[in-house]
């Protein structure tokens, strides 16, 4: 059962332009949602989350939008550069269980 | 700090063959994970730790083993290596308070199985 589900598999932007990626969770008890950013070679690293208190965060180009009653979330990239080229994952977790549960990532690619 | 480190970065096993992923991390994090990761299936959980001397199954942790008899360091065991293992392992670490998602990840070990 994949609790997190994660879309697009892979996406295209070009440089300057929004990446839009989207996850939906099923799970209710979730009450943190990181997103990871990985590049080719390397492990994932923590990139911005969010718990479902706020509809929204945001750091620098980075911004997660969240929508409790819909149980979406999603990452937006503004102003995309070709370093932002990587897979993402979106994650959930219930901070009273220890693990997270990963969407399948999505693999962004920004085009020069 | 080296943060979270894992040997071997590259193995190639044969059918049947044994062997031990070493992950070990320096940040005193009581909680620690193993992945794997196949393309389009994202990150899956083998076996994680809440702590030395705990440790407990995740999403797929058949053909897998782990103990964890320190803080820092939580190997991963192949009893009998199969084609189907080949993949590339992650090591992840965080702290007990740390809210769930601030895990610290290794630099993987790509492990193919021939």
């Amino acid at each position: 059962q994949q609790q997190v589900k994660q879309s697009p598999q892979s996406l295209i932007v070009q440089k300057g332009g929004i990446s839009i990626i989207n996850c939906a969770y099923e799970n209710t008890a979730f009450d943190y949602f990181p997103w990871y950013q990985q590049f080719p070679g390397k492990g994932p690293a923590l990139l911005i989350a969010i718990r479902p208190d706020v509809s929204e965060k945001k750091e620098g180009r980075f911004t997660i939008s969240f929508n409790k009653s819909a149980k979406q979330f999603s990452l937006h990239i503004m102003d995309s550069q070709p370093g932002d080229s990587a897979t993402y994952f979106c994650a959930a977790v219930y901070s009273g269980y220890s693990t997270l549960t990963f969407g399948k990532g999505t693999m962004l690619l920004v085009s020069p | 700090n080296a943060g979270v480190t894992q040997t071997p970065k590259f193995q190639v096993l044969k059918t049947g063959q044994s062997m031990t992923l070493q992950c070990a991390q320096d940040m005193n994090h009581e909680y620690m994970s193993w992945y794997r990761q196949d393309p389009g299936m994202g990150l899956r959980l083998i076996h994680y730790s809440v702590g030395a001397g705990i440790t407990d199954q995740g999403e797929v942790p058949n053909g897998y083993n782990v103990s964890r008899s320190t803080t820092e360091d939580f190997p991963l065991r192949l009893l009998s290596a199969a084609p189907s293992q080949t993949s590339v392992y992650f090591c992840a670490s965080r702290p007990r308070d740390a809210g769930g998602g601030e895990q610290y990840f290794g630099p993987g070990t790509r492990l193919t199985v021939t």
